[in-house]
């Protein structure tokens, strides 16, 4: 079994829409991460959270929140989609001791038409 | 701020052959770590190979080695006897450890080196 699991892997939603990303682990890892690709730029940090009570804006959070409903649950939601969110998904986990070395899931694809 | 910068949006290498995959990357702190990450058609991000910057011995993890010029900024990825399952994306990566608030555990990637393995 995965690790680091992602729901959907595909999704295509119309702007103005809310929708929801959700990653679970089972790594045990206290450190998670959602980071955005688009081609050509490779990933970018969206959000990252130390613990369920501690969560951060990354590098481009605008249009984004997150919720840390548990140590192994980080989900993250587009309050009202547009078309330039259109891009791959990646939840990531770390773990304390080795915060340096991220895991990664198998990503969300997400179409904002 | 850091760069990485991949010049190599292309490779192809013959199976059992040995490539290389050139990075190099611009920061001023002495202390960071660079990694390898492979993306294949099923789009996971798999972690190949990490290096520490204050460790001089380049890291080795079974096929794949690493050549770290830290006095270039350089870090190239060397596969030897590649295989078919070898052919991906592959991502340099670096991560400053003492970056705080929004740079936070954030990893700088490169543009990434799409590389196939011919039968």
């Amino acid at each position: 079994d995965a690790d680091v699991t992602q729901t959907p892997r595909n999704r295509i939603t119309k702007t103005g829409k809310r929708i929801m990303l959700e990653c679970s682990q089972t790594k045990g890892h206290d450190r998670m991460y959602w980071y955005r690709q688009d081609p050509g730029l490779g990933l970018q940090l969206i959000y990252y959270s130390f613990d369920v009570k501690d969560i951060n804006k990354g590098e481009i959070s605008d249009g984004y929140s997150v919720s840390r409903q548990a140590q192994a649950k980080f989900s993250l939601s587009l309050e009202s989609a547009i078309p330039n969110q259109t891009a791959l998904y990646f939840c990531a986990t770390s773990d304390r001791l080795r915060p340096e070395t991220q895991y990664f899931g198998p990503g969300t694809r997400l179409l904002v038409l | 701020a850091q760069t990485v910068t991949q010049s190599q949006p292309e490779m192809s290498v013959q199976e059992a052959e040995t490539v290389t995959l050139s990075c190099t990357y611009d920061t001023s702190e002495s202390n960071y770590y660079l990694f390898w990450y492979k993306q294949p058609p099923s789009r996971q991000m798999i972690l190949v190979i990490r290096q520490e910057a204050y460790k001089q011995q380049n890291a080795t993890e079974n096929r794949f080695s690493v050549n770290f010029q830290k006095a270039a900024k350089s870090f190239s990825l060397k596969i030897s006897d590649s295989q078919l399952g070898d052919t991906a994306m592959y991502f340099c990566a670096f991560m400053n450890p003492n970056a705080g608030g929004t740079s936070y555990g954030k990893l700088t990637f490169g543009q990434g080196t799409i590389l196939t393995v011919h039968p």
